[in-house]
């Protein structure tokens, strides 16, 4: 059974510039979820989609969009970055949509941006 | 006031100790409760995972939650150096999942 993936590993981008991140699911499970860790802090929920759809949403702005894949693979896209958007971004996946399922979590991306 | 309340610590403790880590939360809507383990520049590994109020054990960790309270509790006995990272609380009402800011633990042998 593969496990979460996320590519790339690490990020440097400058300030306005926009990035894509990208995501597969672990074998099985059709829900993947965003999230943003400042270092020091939780993970923050950006969004969640299931069966292709955004299934829930945190705050953050529009300028954080995403998509998933009909192999339920998925990419977060950030636009007009800002310094503050500096963290590592998890993905994790799980069998369904709703709390009531269990995530896993990929390995994350570091972005930083200058 | 946060959604998810969560001691950051750092919490020291000798190798074998039992270390209690706690959270509190203020929504009553939450209902499935998890704790996470994770080490430095990785992604959160899930340890355990509990519906409502009660106990659940697997080997040496024991989740509890208290509705009541709007408290949770994750019990590590015979603590190993290996168990030095940072623990995560995590909860949610159905949808959304909300975490607490983790507790940085080490375990000193």
């Amino acid at each position: 059974e593969t496990g979460v993936t996320q590519s790339p590993t690490h990020l440097i981008k400058t300030r306005g510039q926009q990035v894509t991140l990208r995501c597969s699911s672990q074998s099985g499970h059709n829900t993947v979820s965003w999230y943003q860790q400042a270092l020091g802090q939780g993970p923050q929920f950006i969004f969640q989609y299931y069966r292709e759809e955004e299934n829930g949403r945190g705050n953050f702005p529009p300028r954080f969009s995403g998509l998933q894949f009909p192999n339920y693979s998925s990419e977060l896209n950030v636009n007009a970055l800002e310094l503050d958007d500096s963290a590592l971004y998890l993905c994790a996946s799980s069998w369904t949509s709703g709390g009531a399922n269990e995530q896993y979590f990929g390995p994350g991306t570091r972005l930083t941006v200058t | 006031q946060k959604e998810v309340e969560q001691d950051p610590g750092p919490l020291s403790v000798p190798e074998g100790a039992i270390v209690s880590l706690n959270c509190t939360y203020s929504n009553s809507a939450f209902q499935y409760f998890m704790w996470y383990r994770q080490y430095s520049r990785k992604g959160p590994e899930l340890l355990m995972y509990t519906y409502s109020s009660g106990n659940k054990e697997d080997g040496r960790f024991t989740a509890q939650v208290d509705k009541s309270s709007k408290y949770i509790s994750l019990f590590i006995r015979d603590s190993q150096p290996s168990d030095s990272a940072t623990y995560l609380c995590a909860m949610s009402p159905g949808n959304q999942f909300y975490f607490g800011t983790g507790t940085s633990l080490t375990v000193i042998p």
